[in-house]
Order: structure tokens, then sequence, then C-alpha cells
């Protein structure tokens, strides 16, 4: 089991550019979660998706960043236009199904992250 | 608004000491908490939780004491290791159904052989 998997590690964009950060969750998981990691900070929750659905939005800025979870293949956090102040560590994480503070273990595996520098 | 921190920024401890890291939450609702480590270079992981109807866990080498009446959050990690340099983070779950947590700042651990 290969655990969760990001892709790329490092991403070095200039302003006004595209990011594309891909996830591939834990072999049966079916939930995955986005989070962002600024310098010296924790990691702020940004998106909750499940196949095809995005479930929980609310951490996700308004404008230019975008995320969805295809039936097949890895979730993907899309931002347009990046700006110098989305240089930070964009986590993924998953769970398997039926997790979720109602149904006891809530536990999410995370991923190494990807690392995106803005010039 | 909900928040959860940490009291400390950095904790240096000598190897063999135990080391206590302390968490602060403000969401009188949270009714889920979970510590994690983070290596440098590596994604956060899984160290212990608890959920609200419990006063203390014990895991390996580590213990978790909940205080609701203050709100308050401690890692106890008995007979501190080099391997347990990390920043650790205390997050709690909004508790609507289904997973998501909010992160505190993390306090780095420190240990000196």
């Amino acid at each position: 089991n290969a655990g969760v998997m990001q892709n790329p590690r490092h991403l070095v964009r200039r302003r006004g550019q595209e990011a594309r950060l891909r996830c591939s969750p834990m072999k049966g998981h079916s939930h995955v979660y986005w989070y962002r990691q600024l310098p010296e900070e924790g990691l702020k929750f940004m998106v909750y998706l499940q196949k095809e659905n995005i479930i929980d939005e609310s951490g996700m800025p308004k404008e230019r960043f975008s995320a969805e979870f295809p039936k097949e293949g890895p979730s993907i956090l899309r931002i347009q236009q990046v700006v110098r102040g989305d240089s930070a560590a964009y986590f993924c994480a998953s769970s398997p199904p039926g997790t979720g503070i109602l149904s006891g273990a809530n536990v999410l595996t995370f991923g190494a992250g990807s690392r995106l520098t803005v010039l | 608004g909900e928040s959860v921190g940490l009291h400390l920024p950095t904790l240096s401890v000598q190897e063999g000491d135990n080391s206590i890291i302390n968490c602060a939450y403000s969401n009188s609702a949270s009714d889920y908490f979970i510590w994690y480590k983070q290596e440098s270079g590596k994604g956060p992981q899984f160290i212990i939780d608890i959920r609200s109807n419990m006063d203390k866990r014990q895991g390996q080498r580590v213990t978790v004491l909940l205080n609701k009446t203050v709100k308050h959050l401690s890692l106890q990690i008995a007979a501190t290791q080099p391997g347990d340099s990390a920043v650790y983070f205390c997050a709690d779950s909004k508790g609507s159904g289904y997973s998501t947590l909010t992160f505190g700042k993390g306090t780095m651990l420190l240990v000196s052989p």
C-alpha cells in the first residue's frame, strides 16, 4: 500500500501561470481532503471531496481555486493565475468510506505534500 | 470564530525527559481532538486521538489529557527520544458528521542527546 501519493512534490510557477496539484488517495479510500500550510502556520482546511462530488468547499478561496475528484484518476487541486501569496505547502489526505465523527474513526492519512513556489 | 492554538512555539528537552505539549481550543462544541506529528518535509502523521467524553487516553509512550472545563488539551511524551523531534499539531473536529479538522499553529519539539 503506497499510501497517499502527491505530485509534484515541488512546483515553481511564475505569477499568472496555472498550478495543478494531484493526489491519489490510499487504496480503498473514497474521501479526499486538501489542506494548505503557509510558512510557520498550521494546516488550513480547503476542501473535502468524494468521487465526483464536492462535499465541503468552505475553506476554498472564492476565486482562482478549484478542486475535483473524478470517477477515474487522482484528485486535482487547480490554482489559476497564481500570485506570490499562493506559495505554500498543499497537503492531501484521504480516509476510508464510513469515516466521520459519528461513525467512529476520524483519522486522516496525509500525503507528503506539494510545495508550490510562485516567483 | 473557532480556533485551536498552542501555548509554546518551541520546546527543548533532553533525551530521556518527559515532554508536555499544550493546546487550547475555543470551540466548546468540539468533541473530537487529534494530535499529529510532522517531521521536516513530510506530511502530518497521526499520533493519538481523544473524544470529549474522555479525560485521558494513553498510547505507546504518549498520553493525551483533555480538560473540558478550561478547554485545554495536552500531549505527554514519556522518555523523549531524538526521533521525537518534530512539529506537533493539535486539531479539533468540526463534528459536522464528516471528517474536517481545524489545526493549531504547531509546537516544535527539539530533543537533545
